[in-house]
């Protein structure tokens, strides 16, 4: 089955700078990969996700880039807000042909006023 | 939010009792997913389902059994609750959707103690 890695577990950024997550999957077969956020005492809820097909995807000030060779993909936050400060987790197809996902065990992403 | 709800919101219990979490959604959506949720594992898979009486396992089903007779309704039963079941536990549904992407959608969760 999939082990996804995911670096850092925490991580605090001062207001308005960049944030960046990375996640490493195994399954060179893998072809969705998203991202949820979840607040504290919250639901983790989807907030960008990407196909295997491309190498970036943006929303606003997130944006999702898939590095296939090496396996791994990143969640970009820019112009950090307080309100970014939540837990993000990245996932992965459990295994090929599966519609389960593989969550890594999360990122604490802190953002100071 | 998806329209999925969760049953109880909060339960407190023995060791040793029989305990059924509810999962209803109105989505109509084929999947459905329980995971537990404890501070540094993330989110582990308990047990899912394809389809109506179509279950299968997931990572950590051990002490876990689960029953889908609705495509609206997957039930999560501990036959008997140990502490370590002390956790909180989330339901999901996905659809595989336009360009095969099958994001899951998670209920508000169910805050289980055991004592």
């Amino acid at each position: 089955g999939e082990n996804v890695e995911q670096h850092p577990s925490t991580l605090s950024v001062q207001e308005g700078d960049s944030a960046v997550i990375k996640c490493t999957y195994s399954d060179s077969a893998s072809n969705y990969f998203p991202w949820y956020k979840q607040e504290l005492g919250k639901r983790p809820q989807l907030i960008i996700d990407i196909r295997s097909n491309v190498g970036e995807k943006k929303d606003q000030r997130i944006a999702v880039t898939l590095n296939k060779t090496a396996k791994h993909f990143s969640l970009h936050i820019t112009e950090t807000q307080p309100e970014d400060s939540a837990v993000y987790f990245c996932a992965a197809p459990a295994g090929a042909g599966s519609y389960q996902l593989t969550f890594g065990k999360g990122t604490k992403l802190s953002v100071i006023p | 939010d998806a329209g999925i709800t969760q049953s109880p919101r909060h339960k407190v219990t023995e060791t040793g009792t029989p305990v059924t979490l509810r999962c209803h959604q109105t989505e109509n959506h084929r999947y459905m997913y329980w995971y537990r949720q404890d501070p540094g594992h993330g989110l582990r898979l308990i047990h899912y389902s394809y389809g109506v009486k179509d279950t299968d396992k997931g990572e950590v089903s051990d002490g876990y059994s689960v029953s889908r007779s609705k495509t609206e309704d997957f039930l999560l039963t501990l036959e008997s609750a140990t502490s370590s079941q002390t956790s909180v536990y989330f339901c999901a549904i996905s659809e595989v959707s336009r360009y095969d992407r099958y994001e899951q959608y998670f209920g508000p969760g169910t805050r289980l103690t055991v004592t």
